[in-house]
């Protein structure tokens, strides 16, 4: 099933917010491929982080990961009104044998 | 640069078959599996399977086995995914994904399937 995401978050701009993931022992718990997506309207996903903690080339320092047990976290710092959009957790597990999504979160820049 | 286009919108009636395609350039085909995801209207990502270019080997999400196939053509670079009897449900944007090794670097435009 997929996995747990916040509906929604909101923060003003300059501030940090926290996005969780929770999974289980079989896919984020075991999985060191995890990944985070940007999704704006209208769009196709972006890759964010990838690894858990990594950053696609060219992306910026304010996006950051971390995960314990089977939560994974991803931090948003320093607010900009572009970061606005949905927000996706994914984990492959089980040796690339299955693919799983959060439920996504809207971030909301007040 | 990196790039994966997909064929345009479809509208089908309950029970037809669709077929998506997704045409690569940039890299090289083979080298990259490409996975397949759908977003219904207003929901979430969904993922339904992926294919190796390089092998043939398929691995589809169990909830779409037996009604999905994903195949590619090397000489085309583009990768397809055809799912059968559609049901309203099924209504939705998918999206190929090249997958690098456990995350999805690049995507497609979508293409919106309509089941009416």
């Amino acid at each position: 099933s997929a996995l747990t995401q916040p509906a929604s978050v909101s923060g003003s701009p300059g501030q940090s917010i926290t996005i969780s993931c929770t999974g289980t022992s079989s896919d984020v718990g075991s999985s060191t491929l995890l990944s985070w997506y940007q999704q704006h309207p209208g769009s196709a996903p972006k890759l964010i982080l990838y690894e858990g903690t990594k950053r696609p080339s060219g992306l910026s320092n304010r996006f950051s990961g971390s995960k314990s047990g089977s939560t994974a976290s991803l931090t948003i710092s320093g607010l900009q009104a572009e970061d606005e959009a949905h927000y996706y957790c994914c984990a492959y597990a089980d040796g690339f044998n299955f693919v799983v999504f959060g439920g996504g979160t809207k971030l909301t820049v007040l | 640069q990196i790039q994966l286009v997909q064929s345009g919108g479809e509208v089908k009636k309950p029970g037809a078959s669709v077929k998506v395609s997704c045409e690569t350039s940039g890299y090289t085909f083979i080298t990259y599996t490409i996975n397949w995801v759908r977003q219904a209207p207003g929901q979430g990502l969904e993922w339904l399977g992926w294919i190796s270019p390089y092998t043939g080997n398929t691995n589809y999400a169990q909830t779409f086995q037996g009604r999905v196939t994903m195949t590619t053509d090397t000489s085309t670079n583009t990768a397809y995914l055809e799912l059968r009897g559609l049901r309203s449900d099924d209504t939705a944007i998918y999206y190929c994904a090249r997958d690098s090794i456990g995350w999805f670097d690049s995507w497609g435009q979508g293409t919106l399937v309509t089941v009416s």
